[in-house]
């Protein structure tokens, strides 16, 4: 399975204030046909996932952008520009490329 | 409005047998895969199967491949996740998504104690 590797598991961060959180794959997420199926999640406390980012960098409808997606190949970043309360929860990275899908560790985003 | 409603949370004893549900409303059921993900108490996500509704063809993850059955009625749309006989270490919030995850049902909790 490919393992995916989030850093860090814990970021507790001021509001306001930018937060980066780095996943990193152990293997190319480059598909056959050319799409990096590289994405990420939110769970907030008592709540499903909810899709934010597919595709590496495409922000699903509905989500502020203060939230981006970067990267390429192995490795890739999440973004907030500036973190907000209901920023709160566990942010998971997840790979679609290779069979079975995969999910990181999770990075819970706390305020400080 | 798109939607995926799960049946309620269940309680079950050892050895027990269990099917929950995940049923899709709002759109073509049979145009999207329907995957099932575990959640442990207090753990990550991790991806058990997953199953394209037009034709029942299913693909598990080795880790839980043998556990689950994954199955599917297209004519009242609606995704099955099943166990014949559940253990201790079953317990766990199990979540359906659409296709790539880009909608999740709201989440079946099951506990297994005697």
């Amino acid at each position: 399975d490919v393992v995916m590797t989030q850093s860090p598991l814990s970021l507790p961060v001021t509001l306001g204030q930018p937060a980066s959180i780095s996943c990193r794959s152990s293997q190319s997420l480059v598909y056959s046909d050319g799409n990096t199926y590289l994405n990420w999640f939110q769970q907030r406390p008592g709540q499903s996932p909810r899709r934010l980012i597919y595709k590496v960098s495409n922000r699903d409808s509905g989500v502020p952008d203060r939230f981006s997606g970067s990267g390429s190949g192995t490795d890739f970043t999440l973004k907030i520009s500036r973190v907000e309360a209901e920023d709160v929860g566990v942010y998971y990275c997840m790979q679609g490329t290779h069979w079975p899908w995969t999910f990181g560790q999770g990075t819970k985003v706390e305020i400080k | 409005e798109v939607q995926l409603v799960q049946s309620g949370a269940e309680v079950k004893k050892p050895g027990e047998s269990l099917r929950i549900s995940c049923k899709g409303s709002g759109y073509s059921f049979t145009s999207y895969w329907i995957s099932w993900v575990r959640q442990m108490p207090g753990k990550g996500l991790e991806w058990m199967g997953r199953i394209d509704p037009s034709d029942s063809y299913t693909n598990y993850s080795p880790s839980f491949q043998g556990h689950v059955t994954i199955s599917a009625d297209k004519s009242i749309s609606t995704a099955y996740l099943q166990w014949s006989s559940l253990k201790a270490s079953d317990t766990a919030m199990y979540y359906c998504a659409r296709a790539a995850a880009d909608v999740w049902g709201q989440g079946t909790t099951v506990t297994v104690s005697s």
